[in-house]
């Protein structure tokens, strides 16, 4: 079963401050993603990162960076938090079948 | 603009009955499908996919059907139970500088009610 774990189920942060959202994953794959998502908007993918130390912009990167120093961990950090990034986001990794299996959330609250 | 689209927002069904998501795209180079289950609060949990060159497949009450001449797919459930009501996404692989890994794409989602 592949697992992949996020570092919180939910979070309140204030306008300006720097947030970290960690995903970690046990199966040694490559391919790591977050997305956010809204209502009526579906998944959104925010960066993906093929490799360590690679990354990706995704189609809505602005307001955020990534990192991947280790290959089991992808962390996304929102440089500045705006009232607009509030939002449920969600890690991925992906397996050798296409198939993306996700974490179970974080839902971010910016007030 | 729109590649993966989902144009049902909602759908109810009475338990038992069949439920039929429908999803539609655009890009004739997509090659594989997924369908995706979320409830609320949750990650989306992968339920079926299919191939291009498929035109069916099957996995216990859930079958997806594609129709490429259409560019058009349909996840049926059968028959449909109340805890299958959850948000369902489908998803397109978009093959990266065409090669074999690819992202995904995903449709708007509809939320699927299955009354008792």
């Amino acid at each position: 079963d592949v697992k992949v774990t996020q570092s919180s189920r939910y979070l309140v942060k204030r306008t300006g401050e720097k947030v970290f959202l960690e995903c970690v994953q046990d199966m040694d794959h490559e391919n790591m993603f977050w997305y956010r998502q809204d209502p009526g908007l579906g998944l959104r993918l925010i960066y993906f990162s093929y490799d360590v130390k690679m990354k990706e912009k995704g189609d809505i990167p602005e307001g955020y960076s990534v990192s991947r120093e280790k290959k089991e961990r992808f962390s996304l950090i929102l440089e500045s938090a705006s009232t607009n990034q509030t939002s449920m986001y969600l890690c991925a990794t992906l397996a050798n079948t296409d198939t993306q299996y996700f974490g179970p959330g974080t839902r971010l609250t910016v007030l | 603009d729109q590649q993966v689209k989902q144009n049902s927002p909602s759908l109810s069904v009475q338990e038992g009955r069949i439920s039929i998501l429908n999803c539609d795209y655009t890009n004739s180079m997509f090659d594989y499908f997924l369908w995706y289950k979320k409830y609320p609060a949750e990650g989306p949990t992968f339920l079926i996919s299919i191939s291009s060159i498929k035109d069916k497949n099957e996995d216990g009450r859930f079958t997806v059907f594609l129709n490429k001449s259409a560019k058009h797919l349909s996840l049926h459930i059968v028959p449909s139970q109340p805890g299958d009501s959850a948000v369902y996404f489908c998803a397109a692989v978009v093959r990266r500088y065409g090669g074999s890994q690819g992202n995904l794409i995903f449709g708007k989602g509809t939320k699927l009610s299955v009354k008792p």
